[in-house]
């Protein structure tokens, strides 16, 4: 149980152009979802927190209108890369957590921009 | 302000060679101390949650403590496919359910055959 799943799981664009990163629960009801970035051997950095049918939060320093998260069902969160430039290149990873404590992560995304 | 320090950084075993990770955290409320296993290229894995100090969990060759103040998570025996990078992170403050979670910045084990 508690899976997650992320598509694409890699991702190539064009500077300039915009790319959607969809991020499911697969057998659970996740109440909140969370992205993150991670860099080459460094941590993860939480960008932002969602909640079904709500804004996201976003943590200091993240643009949100680079970064649009839309959570529209239990299942679903989608993270919109726009306008992506080559500094945006990285792995993207989201996480969903459903009514206990426990963070279950999905397996990634890779975006370069060229 | 919520802090994850893990050490060492990275750690080097033979296959069999028992050892510990740790975890320090200083934290306002902690509402649980989680640990994940990531693999290179792949999201992290699921491995323990402990809630309070004196808690232990087992997972096959991993156990993972718990004190006020710190956490460890011990393996014993590592065989090679026990290589990756270990993550600790606290979920802390008056929040529930799906609150964020603070990481810390990784061992990378590494289990030599």
């Amino acid at each position: 149980g508690a899976v997650v799943s992320q598509h694409p799981s890699w991702v190539i664009c064009k500077s300039g152009t915009s790319v959607k990163i969809e991020c499911r629960s697969l057998d659970f009801q996740a109440t909140t979802m969370f992205w993150y970035r991670q860099f080459p051997k460094q941590s993860l950095m939480l960008m932002a927190t969602s909640n079904e049918g709500s804004k996201a939060t976003y943590e200091q320093g993240v643009e949100k209108d680079k970064f649009l998260i839309n959570h529209a069902s239990l299942t679903l969160s989608t993270l919109t890369v726009t306008s992506a430039h080559p500094e945006d290149s990285s792995f993207y990873i989201c996480s969903a957590a459903g009514w206990g404590y426990e963070q279950y992560f999905g397996p990634g995304t890779r975006l370069t921009v060229t | 302000e919520d802090q994850v320090t893990q050490s060492p950084e990275a750690l080097r075993l033979q296959e069999g060679e028992s050892s510990s990770l740790n975890c320090s955290y200083t934290v306002s409320g902690l509402r649980g101390l989680f640990w994940y296993r990531q693999d290179p290229g792949k999201g992290p894995e699921f491995l323990f949650t402990l809630y309070s100090a004196g808690e232990e969990k087992e997972k096959e060759r991993l156990k993972a403590t718990l004190t006020k103040k710190e956490s460890f998570l011990h393996i014993t025996a590592p065989k090679p496919e026990d290589s990756a990078t270990y993550l600790c992170a606290v979920q802390a403050g008056e929040e529930t359910s799906g609150s964020r979670l603070t990481f810390g910045e990784g061992t990378q084990l590494t289990v030599n055959p």
